[in-house]
């Protein structure tokens, strides 16, 4: 079983849609993050939530940390093709490293 | 230019062959990570090290071997590469404190090993 769970595993939407993925686990956690990947590079950071409830904006993207601590959603409005890549939330462990869940893969189509 | 680099991008390689991937940081981060990128498995951590001369097994270390002399440096070696070690390894630093609320892993662009 893994440490976190995100649904759904693909996506593939018309521009101008929106769309929700999620972040699913049964422990409780002090932070999540979200990372977001394109095609041949590594993970960038998007945003760090940290209280139980925050929500923060990100231009078009919108993500809730679930008020028990154990989840998270990531919310975009009117997505765009550039918006198109692989989401990743992730924990922090004792020694800074992080543990991914396996991913959204998001395709925007023009 | 400061950042993480990854070298090589694309490397093939035979069953058996000791192979060597390099990660390079410029930031002077004390915290460096290894990962492996596959597909259902998402990122797996192999080894990471907190400081140079200081290395610690992550989730799936076996059949890897880092080490640590420099802090800019965290070579990883795969002693007799198998096939299952078919992958994108991804390199990756951060500050060795939490330094506000968005301090992020800063990765590499991979290396795509293939063992045949």
């Amino acid at each position: 079983t893994q440490l976190l769970e995100q649904s759904p595993q693909f996506l593939s939407i018309q521009e101008g849609e929106n769309l929700t993925v999620y972040c699913n686990s049964s422990s409780v956690f002090s932070s999540l993050q979200w990372y977001r990947q394109e095609p041949g590079e590594g993970p960038v950071l998007l945003v760090t939530v940290v209280t139980g409830g925050e929500v923060k904006k990100l231009k078009r993207l919108t993500f809730q940390f679930g008020d028990a601590r154990k989840d998270s959603s990531l919310h975009i409005t009117a997505a765009q093709p550039g918006d198109t890549g692989l989401y990743l939330c992730a924990v922090s462990g004792s020694a800074r490293q992080l543990t991914f869940g396996s991913g959204t893969q998001l395709t925007v189509l023009p | 230019d400061a950042g993480i680099t990854q070298s090589p991008r694309y490397k093939i390689t035979e069953t058996g062959r000791q192979v060597t991937l390099m990660c390079h940081q410029t930031w002077s981060h004390s915290y460096m990570f290894w990962y492996r990128q596959d597909l259902g498995h998402g990122l797996r951590l192999i080894y990471y090290s907190a400081a140079a001369d200081i290395t610690d097994k992550g989730e799936v270390p076996d059949g890897y071997v880092v080490s640590r002399s420099k802090t800019e440096n965290f070579p990883l070696t795969l002693e007799s590469a198998t096939r299952s070690q078919t992958s994108v390894y991804f390199c990756a630093s951060t500050e060795p404190y939490w330094t506000g609320r968005d301090s992020p892993l800063h990765f590499g662009n991979g290396t795509r090993l293939t063992v045949t």
